[in-house]
């Protein structure tokens, strides 16, 4: 089993719509999550972080986090062709200390006109 | 905002080569990271640093090593170039000792390197 699991994808949604992007992680002694976006032949850049269990809102995105379920996904509301990349799941706090980020290997996600 | 700068963009090297990739972040940053990234894969630690001359294995580092002299400054060197480290290197870096949860990684641009 993978440390930390992503679909590949694509996922393709249309303009407009709600993007819904899924993470699952192994060790339950992880304590900080995050979502980077990563664009084509271009480096990750982080967009969400979040480490309660819950909902995290920033602008058109939102994290969930249910440690119980091992779970953490990113919505994007009204999605737009600008959020067509790689969206690469990460965690601390697997073996090795919290100072590493684990990540999965990404969805590509590809908003349609 | 902190900038975490790599040399290169694309390097191309032949096979037995040494290697030298460089990374520079200036923002006083302790954690430094290298990983590589390939399709399929994702992203794999190769060595990273807490530290001034301090360094420690990930979870790929056959064939690699790494230098860090000054705090800025965290060099990955591969001893003798093979086409299977044909890659995407990213070096990444975070504050201070057990920031990463609170801060994640700043990541430079990436240099793709093709050893032919």
């Amino acid at each position: 089993q993978k440390e930390v699991e992503q679909n590949s994808g694509p996922l393709s949604v249309p303009e407009g719509a709600i993007a819904s992007l899924n993470c699952t992680y192994s060790d339950r002694g992880s304590q900080s999550f995050f979502w980077y976006r990563q664009y084509s032949g271009k480096s990750p850049e982080l967009i969400m972080f979040i480490y309660s269990n819950g909902d995290k809102e920033d602008g058109r995105f939102t994290a969930q986090l249910n440690k119980a379920s091992q779970y953490v996904s990113l919505l994007i509301r009204d999605s737009q062709p600008s959020d067509s990349a790689t969206y690469l799941c990460a965690v601390t706090g697997l073996t090795g200390g919290g100072n590493k980020l684990t990540f999965g290997t990404g969805t590509q996600l590809k908003v349609e006109l | 905002d902190v900038k975490v700068t790599q040399s290169s963009r694309y390097l191309v090297k032949r096979t037995g080569e040494k290697v030298f990739l460089e990374c520079v972040q200036d923002m006083d940053h302790e954690n430094m990271f290298w990983y590589r990234q390939d399709p399929g894969l994702g992203l794999r630690l190769i060595y990273f640093s807490y530290d001034v001359k301090m360094k420690e294995k990930g979870d790929i580092p056959e064939g690699y090593s790494v230098s860090r002299e000054k705090k800025e400054r965290f060099s990955l060197i591969l001893e003798s170039a093979s086409t299977n480290q044909t890659s995407m290197y990213l070096c990444a870096s975070s504050p201070t000792s057990g920031s990463t949860g609170r801060y994640g990684y700043t990541f430079g641009s990436g240099t793709r390197l093709t050893v032919v």
